[in-house]
């Protein structure tokens, strides 16, 4: 099975622009989770989508958003973009049959974002 | 606040040595824990998982012991190979919670000498 892909690859853009990044699960995977990794806060969860409805959101300000579509493939949208939201965006899927957090999850390469 | 953290950033270990990456949990509901291990420029890669109901699971050359009367999680790495130099990360999920809220730990970065 192909695992989890993520386009663009590496993305440049500037403060106040906005960005979309595109996740797509191991076939047969319903659940999709967008995670932000940096130097200093580490791998933080941003949201969870399954049956292209959010089932789990963290920590993050409005201006990050993000959608499922029918055949499990995410979008994330970072809107006016601050140099602070410079990072790897890691995506992961799982089954997300089980709905209790026990399930293992499969992460992309990530898409690394500068903001400039 | 409740959330993964690890006791030792930086291990450096020798060729063929065994590796011992320690974590610990603050919230005692957490019921499943993974650890992960990461390669310069590539996503997290899953090693090993184990419920709260185990103490101890195995892997291919990895071992994870879980304490729940101290909140500490370890991975042991037998005979480690240059190819297990990455950052290591253990995470945790809060039963009951969704699978997509994965709480993970600073990371440990595994150097391995030749």
């Amino acid at each position: 099975k192909a695992g989890v892909t993520q386009t663009p690859r590496y993305l440049i853009k500037t403060r106040g622009q906005q960005v979309t990044l595109s996740c797509s699960p191991i076939s047969g995977h319903r659940s999709v989770s967008w995670y932000q990794q940096t130097p200093g806060q580490g791998l933080q969860f941003l949201f969870e989508y399954f049956s292209e409805t959010q089932r789990n959101k963290g920590n993050f300000p409005g201006r990050f958003s993000g959608r499922q579509f029918s055949n499990s493939r995410s979008e994330m949208n970072v809107s006016t973009l601050e140099l602070g939201d410079s990072a790897l965006y890691l995506c992961a899927s799982s089954l997300g049959s089980s709905g209790r957090g026990q399930e293992t999850q499969y992460f992309g390469p990530g898409t690394r974002l500068l903001v400039l | 606040g409740e959330s993964v953290g690890l006791h030792l950033p930086t291990l450096s270990v020798q060729e063929g040595d065994n590796s011992i990456i320690n974590c610990a949990y603050s919230n005692s509901a957490s019921d499943y824990f993974i650890w992960y291990k990461q390669e310069s420029g590539k996503g997290p890669q899953f090693i090993i998982d184990i419920r709260s109901n185990m103490d101890k699971r195995q892997g291919q050359r990895v071992t994870v012991l879980l304490n729940k009367t101290v909140k500490h999680l370890s991975l042991q790495i037998a005979a480690t190979q240059p190819g297990d130099s990455a950052v290591y990360f253990c995470a945790e999920t809060l039963y009951g919670g969704s699978q997509g809220n994965l709480i993970f730990g600073k990371g440990t970065k595994l150097s391995v000498k030749p």
